[in-house]
């Protein structure tokens, strides 16, 4: 079955410094991967997503996204911290070939420091 | 252009209870998915509908039922309901030939007492 790992239950990172968020995978087949934000008592607002391609992957406010297959990581990056980026970050899997099903990680809580 | 809409936003109910949580997918999405997000966890898999059928299905037991109508929109049903399920409840929807990104709601937030 297909997994991810966030192993940073927490990351704390000053505003306007570059911020990172982890995320492994474990997957049989080519990994669809995706990052999602959930803001307090709001759902999950898609970020962005590494279907095939290039390994850096662009996505909404200003976030990206690294694939690395030797690592098999797949970490959220800024270059720019913004306090609004305070928030808890899920990374996903697709689970299955022309399935739907997501499978997320335990997420991490990214609080940006004025 | 409407996004993902669920209601009721939340929802106190007693241990044996029967509860329905409801779903519109986004406009010209055909495929309605359905997680439950505990307290500190990330979204757990229930089940996923198209045209009107249970497509897939996560690891719960059936108490939890759902349905999808021919306008899309989607229910969720848990029956005998246990201080566990209380969660809160994810509907997202997508097209089923693009089997990439899902667009989520803001959920419904159940508490069983």
């Amino acid at each position: 079955a297909q997994s991810v790992a966030q192993p940073e239950d927490q990351v704390n990172v000053a505003e306007g410094n570059p911020l990172t968020v982890k995320c492994t995978y474990s997957v049989s087949g080519n990994p669809y991967l995706f990052w999602y934000v959930q803001y307090p008592n709001r759902g999950l607002q898609f970020l962005l997503k590494y279907i095939t391609g290039d390994n850096l992957v662009k996505g909404s406010y200003g976030f990206e996204a690294e694939f690395n297959k030797s690592q098999t990581s797949f970490h959220l990056k800024k270059p720019s911290a913004l306090v609004s980026d305070s928030a808890l970050y899920f990374c996903a899997v697709r689970d299955g070939q022309g399935a739907q099903k997501l499978v997320f990680g335990q997420g991490t809580r990214l609080t940006i420091n004025p | 252009d409407a996004g993902v809409t669920q209601s009721p936003t939340h929802l106190i109910k007693t241990r044996g209870q029967q509860v329905t949580l409801r779903c519109s997918p986004k406009s010209g999405h055909d495929t309605v998915s359905w997680y439950q997000q505990a307290l500190g966890q990330g979204p757990q898999f229930i089940f996923q509908y198209y045209e009107e059928e249970e497509r897939q299905r996560g690891n719960f037991p059936d108490r939890f039922s759902g349905h999808q109508f021919p306008n899309y929109s989607s229910e969720l049903n848990v029956n005998a309901l246990l201080l566990g399920d209380s969660a809160l409840y994810l509907c997202a929807s997508s097209l089923l030939w693009r089997t990439d990104t899902q667009y989520f709601g803001p959920g419904t937030r159940l508490t069983v007492l």
